[in-house]
């Protein structure tokens, strides 16, 4: 059965930043791609950032580029996203997702952890 | 540029059928989509991955009651013999290269 565990969410004051984690298992890991996409209270879903499971090529939404770094450790079975300069627009639900490559759907997601940014 | 479009909502009766939209903006309609559907206060679940030619492949587990097919710029998302558990919001996905793309979501209710 196909997992995806996020933490690391929580309240960030604006410029502040935050690391969100996503422990995958059911899965051969390092062949996917590993993606984030958030949700803003009340709004719909706002794809963030993909990462590779070949060469580890990395890819962000213009919202957040320069600002967040996505990267992965195969060996834990692990996805990270690293938020800096955090901004009150970055609140929302952030979701784990997985798929076959970059350039396709997503087959599985988890269940989200929320990061909240406000002074 | 590349945009889904859908509408923001939708009804149909306990054991209708009803046929949710997603349009591809001009230049894509030979683009693939993806369904989830995203119940109250729970995460996204795939559903089924859809083709231009109206072949579509479902996530495990899913229904029979939920199926797709294409026309032009457009996918279509059915599911018959609705139940209480089916009102959610239902998202379609695409991609290109370095990006994934979602439309805005349409709200499912059942009456």
């Amino acid at each position: 059965e196909v997992q995806l565990l996020e933490s690391g969410g929580g309240l960030v004051q604006p410029g502040g930043s935050l690391r969100l984690s996503c422990a995958a298992s059911g899965f051969t890991f390092s062949s996917y791609a590993m993606s984030w996409v958030r949700q803003a209270p009340g709004k719909g879903l706002e794809w963030v950032s993909a990462i590779s499971g070949g060469d580890g090529s990395t890819y962000y939404a213009d919202s957040v580029k320069g600002r967040f770094t996505i990267s992965r450790d195969n060996s834990k079975n692990t996805v990270y996203l690293q938020m800096n300069s955090l901004r009150v627009e970055d609140t929302a639900v952030y979701y784990c997702a997985t798929a076959p490559t970059v350039t396709t759907e997503v087959h599985y997601w988890g269940q989200g952890t929320l990061v909240t940014v406000s002074s | 540029q590349l945009v889904l479009t859908q509408s923001p909502s939708a009804s149909a009766s306990l054991g209708a059928s009803v046929k949710l939209t997603c349009t591809l903006s001009s230049g894509h309609s030979s683009y693939a989509i993806a369904w989830h559907q995203q119940q109250p206060e729970k995460g996204p679940r795939y559903l089924m991955k859809l083709n231009s030619d109206g072949s579509h492949s479902k996530g495990e587990g899913i229904p029979d009651r939920f199926s797709g097919s294409s026309s032009g710029a457009e996918r279509y998302l059915t599911i018959s013999s609705l139940q209480s558990e089916d009102e959610a919001d239902y998202y379609c996905q695409t991609w290109g290269t370095g990006i994934w793309l979602f439309g805005g979501g349409t709200k499912l209710t059942v009456l």
